[in-house]
């Protein structure tokens, strides 16, 4: 079974810690990106990446970086954490052709910054 | 980009036919029509997609209009299982400013009644 994987489902975290939120794909994808989704907002792109040490923002990319090192990781950071980041965090990774883009998600991590 | 727009919410009752209705009067004659769906606590999940023929696979049809200013998604028997948020998404084609985004609305919840 291909996978997306992401390192915590639940974490809790302090105001003003640095955060790194972990996702690893096994499908050899060249695009990855980052979603959070929110009651009433849906799920919102954050930052992406079409290749290794490629980075592109997406809608909300303010108060985050990202980093991807290796082609089957990429890394969500959160600089200084902040209340208005408690959220559901999705990682997913895709492969495109002309017709389709097939996403696959991982199960996501729920953040809570207190 | 080019938007979509749907339903809040629907209801069917089980066994029965679910038609999902998605407009896109702004769609470019080059724009892919993708349905993912999110089961609850999980990531979205691909459903299917179509441009301009209707489309059929072991998940659902997807019936598109002539003009393809809107079209629908068919479940032909909704089970207890097939209650999500489904989402209806316009993507370019490859090689487009937009390639492998996926911007995602506020979708449809669809509640199936025993």
């Amino acid at each position: 079974d291909v996978k997306v994987t992401q390192s915590s489902r639940y974490l809790v975290k302090r105001t003003g810690e640095k955060v790194f939120l972990e996702c690893v794909q096994d499908m050899d994808h060249e695009n990855m990106f980052w979603y959070r989704q929110d009651p009433g907002l849906g799920l919102r792109l954050i930052y992406f990446s079409y290749d290794v040490k490629m980075k592109e923002k997406g809608d909300i990319p303010e108060g985050y970086s990202v980093s991807r090192e290796k082609k089957e990781r990429f890394s969500l950071i959160l600089e200084s954490a902040s209340t208005n980041q408690t959220s559901m965090y999705l990682c997913a990774s895709s492969l495109c052709t002309a017709q389709l883009c097939g996403y696959t998600f991982g199960s996501g991590t729920r953040l809570t910054v207190v | 980009d080019a938007k979509t727009t749907q339903p809040n919410s629907m209801e069917s009752n089980e066994e029965e036919p679910v038609h999902l209705p998605c407009n896109h009067s702004t769609i470019s004659g080059t724009d892919y029509i993708h349905w993912y769906r999110q089961l609850p606590s999980q990531g979205p999940e691909y459903v299917i997609h179509g441009l301009t023929s209707n489309v059929n696979n072991r998940m659902a049809s997807l019936a598109i209009a002539e003009d393809r200013k809107s079209s629908t998604l068919i479940l032909h028997r909704a089970t207890l299982r097939d209650a999500a948020v489904y989402y209806c998404i316009l993507r370019g084609p490859h090689g487009s400013s937009n390639t492998g985004k996926l911007i995602f609305g506020q979708g449809t919840t669809l509640q199936v009644k025993p």
